[in-house]
């Protein structure tokens, strides 16, 4: 149980395009999904929280208008990087907590997705 | 500030204990994770103290001391799969996890 996918896994897209990646709890409820960013040989590095059905609270330093978070239903997230430069080429990692156990803050991760822009 | 060490990397022999420190100074404690990262993949839950004590979990063991900001990942009978990189995270006073930049362990035959 407590499966996470995320699509796509991998995506190489041109400067100045925009790339949408999903996050997707598979067997449970989520209320609360997080968008991780991680360069290599670093470590996650929180971008925002996302809650279902309100806005994304983001880290201090993530652009919101970059990085667009959407948690539409307690199933799925998407994240939507606009407008994207070669800087932002890195592992974007999805996490989310299951709804049903709310005393535990356990995340689940998604596999990640690596965006290359070029 | 808030802030979690740990060693960036440790190489040990197959069939061997290692153990994996990790030192936390955090806005308050809520419990303290550790997951296994593989190289290019998300990673996976391994274990989480909240009270102080050993937790023993198959070959994996997890340590934690609150009084003194610190817990430690114990690794037995070693095995190649274990070679990854292996997080030290703490769920704040905000109940938000704090992340250690992950400790690459090398397992050599």
């Amino acid at each position: 149980g407590a499966v996470v996918s995320q699509h796509p896994s991998r995506v190489i897209c041109k400067s100045g395009t925009s790339v949408k990646i999903e996050c997707r709890s598979l067997d449970f409820q989520a209320t609360t999904m997080f968008w991780y960013r991680q360069f290599p040989k670093k470590s996650l590095m929180l971008m925002a929280t996302s809650n279902e059905g309100s806005k994304a609270t983001y880290e201090q330093g993530v652009e919101k208008d970059k990085f667009l978070i959407n948690h539409a239903s307690l199933t799925l997230s998407t994240l939507t990087v606009t407008s994207a430069h070669p800087e932002d080429s890195s592992f974007y990692i999805c996490s989310a907590r299951d709804a049903e156990r709310g005393d535990s803050y356990e995340q689940y991760f998604g596999p990640g997705t690596r965006l290359t822009v070029t | 500030g808030q802030n979690i060490d740990q060693p960036t990397e440790m190489t040990a022999t197959e069939g061997a204990i290692v153990q994996i420190n990790c030192t936390y100074q955090t806005s308050g404690f809520n419990g303290l994770f550790w997951y296994q990262q593989h190289a290019g993949e998300a990673p996976t839950f391994l274990s989480y103290n909240v009270l102080d004590g050993l937790e023993e979990k198959g070959r994996f063991s997890s340590f934690l001391s609150r009084s003194k900001g610190y817990s430690y990942l114990l690794l037995k009978e070693l095995q190649m799969k274990d070679s990854a990189s292996y997080l030290c995270a703490v769920l704040d006073s905000n109940y938000q996890l704090i992340w250690g930049a992950g400790t690459k362990l090398i397992i050599k035959p």
